[in-house]
């Protein structure tokens, strides 16, 4: 898990509320990326962000929100709007060297989200 | 479209004899191919990497991993198994990077592996 931190380890939402989980990286990565993991279906990207104040959409983006107003944070917030978010949640940095060229990806330890 | 298949959900091995897990992939352009393994509840840990040279890959804990360009796989290898290897396994795959593009990368459903005493 490195320098990767999430928290927390496990969080409850309840019905109608907005969650935010914490990924904090001390690896001045440049890129992070925040993965949803459901059983049997590896991970899909939700978002990610090559430098600070820009991000992207990734394959399921909808019902989730992110920032990245400092280099070493990219919270997520889970909204409301996403109907089923019970699921493992991990955030992954990365170097990005001279000419785009991205490195290997590194992971955080995870949070479970789960809903009340 | 680029794609990864793990086609075993599950693989089982006596400890001490040889496993094999295995992953095929598709890119467009060239692949950088990737083995993570995953404990429960945790995160995911890099095991290794292909991106150019040699087609056999050495990474942590004894694996190892071939590129077959031709089959269009990247299988996953170990001599000897242990019962710690125990786990999830998950190939990832990403196209070479071009210029400023950030290549994202795709995972495979993953493998879980149980190793029996």
């Amino acid at each position: 898990d490195g320098g990767i931190t999430q928290s927390p380890k496990y969080l409850f939402r309840k019905e109608g509320q907005n969650v935010t989980l914490s990924c904090e990286q001390n690896l001045n990565h440049d890129a992070m990326y925040w993965y949803r993991q459901d059983p049997g279906q590896g991970l899909r990207l939700i978002y990610y962000s090559q430098i600070v104040n820009d991000f992207q959409k990734g394959d399921i983006a909808e019902g989730y929100s992110v920032s990245r107003e400092k280099k070493e944070s990219f919270p997520l917030t889970v909204t409301s709007a996403q109907k089923n978010p019970t699921a493992f949640y991990l955030c992954a940095s990365s170097i990005i060297r001279a000419g785009g060229r991205q490195e290997t990806q590194y992971f955080g330890p995870g949070t479970r989200l789960l809903v009340l | 479209a680029q794609s990864v298949a793990q086609p075993e959900d599950q693989v089982n091995v006596a400890e001490g004899n040889p496993l094999t897990v295995k992953c095929t992939y598709s890119v467009s352009g060239n692949p950088y191919l990737f083995w993570y393994v995953q404990y429960p509840n945790r995160g995911l840990q890099f095991l290794l990497k292909y991106i150019t040279g040699d087609n056999l890959v050495k990474g942590s804990y004894g694996f190892e991993a071939e590129f077959n360009k031709s089959q269009t796989s990247f299988h996953l290898k170990k001599p000897s198994a242990l019962v710690s290897d125990s786990a999830l396994y998950f190939c990832a795959v990403r196209e070479a990077d071009r210029g400023s593009t950030l290549g994202r990368l795709y995972f495979g459903r993953g493998t879980q592996l149980t190793v029996w005493p």
